[in-house]
């Protein structure tokens, strides 16, 4: 199975900030990298697909890239609305989805 | 609009059964894949089982493969989930979603139900 790490497992930011996450997978997943995001009690929100594709109705202060083994989540300028836990997910390995352990984005 | 709306949740002594449903609206549920993802209390997330859009192949994680088992009535818009033998470990959030394939770019989750919780426990 291709294992999905993330880092840092959590992390605290202010609004306005420039927050970056990082999503390694075990091997080469080619741009087969999907992030969500998921607040307390609800289901996840897909935000970026095929590493770096915006998904529609998602802000433009989300961005995505990478591509192998490596890549990232960056939010431009937090906003409050932002803090939530963030999850990388690979589809190289179709059917055989895995995903990253979660970061924890909390409020300094 | 798109809505996907799990059933069937509940507490379940370890060894016994349950079924879960989706039942969804809003798209053409034949044109899509499906899949079943859980996340336990606190936890994060698993991929358990889809199923393709004609309902000809399944798949399971090595978790559940033999214990649960999914299927689909197109004609009712719905998917479920059979779930047998449960363990302790199998308690969690479970969340039906609609898998999107991007031609070459791989598939997402990118419509999910609002989740129903399963608890095993004696």
């Amino acid at each position: 199975d291709i294992q999905m790490t993330q880092s840092p497992s959590s992390l605290s930011a202010s609004v306005g900030d420039r927050v970056t996450i990082t999503c390694r997978a075990s091997q080469s997943i080619s741009r087969y990298l999907n992030w969500y995001q998921q607040k307390p009690g609800k289901a996840p929100k897909l935000l970026i697909y095929a590493a770096s594709s915006l998904q529609s109705g998602v802000p433009s202060r989300f961005s995505g890239s990478g591509s192998g083994t490596d890549f990232t989540l960056t939010i431009s300028s937090l906003q409050p609305e932002d803090f939530a836990t963030y999850y990388c997910q690979q589809s190289y390995s179709t059917p055989l989805y895995t995903f990253g352990q979660g970061t924890r984005l909390e409020i300094k | 609009q798109v809505q996907l709306v799990e059933s069937g949740g509940g507490l379940v002594k370890p060894g016994g059964s349950l079924r879960l449903s989706c039942a969804v609206s809003g798209f053409t549920f034949s044109d899509y894949y499906m899949s079943w993802i859980r996340q336990a209390p606190g936890k994060g997330l698993e991929w358990v089982s889809n199923i393709t859009s004609s309902g000809t192949f399944v798949n399971y994680a090595d978790s559940v493969k033999g214990r649960f088992t999914i299927s689909r009535d197109n004609a009712k818009n719905s998917l479920y989930l059979q779930m047998n033998s449960l363990r302790a470990e199998d308690t969690a959030v479970y969340y039906c979603a609609r898998e999107h394939f991007y031609y070459g770019s791989g598939s997402t989750f990118d419509w999910w139900g609002q989740g129903t919780l399963v608890t095993v426990s004696s």
